[in-house]
């Protein structure tokens, strides 16, 4: 079964730092990653994603994440955090079907909190 | 505008007391799905369904209910409701691409639930 882990589930920088948010995966198939944003009352929504091809991904707001299967990583980096980027964030996988199934897996939950 | 929309947003019910949350998208979407959220264990998923009449468990179906007679519409029903399901809901919604979801899920503002 996939399974997802955040490392941390509070992170505070500080206005202008770097930003790194930790997630390690459990696969047994090639993993389809996500990264989503949650604001405060908000739904989710999408920063980035990978399925195949380039593992460095860019996404929204100045993120980006480095696949990396050796480490089973797919950590969340953006290189100066801004007031706004103060959000809960959440890494996920999904099932490709290979093992009948098309779950989606959603990690805990790292809340991140930008000091000025 | 492409959305999913959830109604209701916020309901307060007593144990026992059956209801359903609708969730509803306008972007011809087929895979749909339904989510927990509770505060440190992120997010749950509890059902899924690829299509019309197409549903299955995600990891925390116990208490629920899902129903998919249309492809626009994906109904939670919480047929005998407990406090234990107090929560925070959402729906989402994906296209579907060639050999699993690797799509990214569009998410539904979220249905606040209190089970007293």
């Amino acid at each position: 079964a996939q399974s997802v882990t955040q490392l941390g589930s509070h992170v505070s920088v500080s206005e202008g730092a770097l930003v790194l948010l930790r997630c390690n995966y459990s696969s047994s198939v090639p993993p389809y990653l996500f990264w989503y944003v949650q604001y405060p009352n908000q739904g989710l929504q999408l920063l980035l994603k990978y399925t195949t091809g380039a593992t460095l991904v860019k996404g929204i707001n100045g993120f980006e994440a480095e696949f990396k299967k050796s480490e089973t990583s797919f950590h969340l980096t953006k290189p100066s955090a801004h007031m706004s980027d103060a959000a809960e964030y959440f890494c996920a996988v999904s099932d490709n079907g290979a093992s009948g199934t098309y779950k989606y897996i959603f990690g805990t939950g790292t809340r991140l909190k930008v000091l000025a | 505008e492409a959305q999913v929309t959830q109604n209701p947003r916020y309901l307060i019910t007593v144990t026992g007391k059956k209801l359903t949350v609708t969730c509803s998208q306008n972007m011809n979407h087929e895979y749909m799905s339904w989510y927990r959220q509770d505060p440190g264990l992120g997010l749950r998923q509890i059902y899924y369904s690829m299509n019309v009449e197409v549903t299955d468990k995600g990891d925390v179906p116990e208490g629920y209910k899902v129903s998919r007679k249309e492809k626009r519409n994906f109904p939670l029903i919480l047929e005998s409701p407990s406090p234990n399901q107090t929560s925070l809901y959402f729906c989402a919604s994906s296209a579907q691409s060639a050999g699993g979801t690797r799509r990214e899920q569009y998410f539904g503002p979220g249905t606040r639930l209190t089970v007293t």
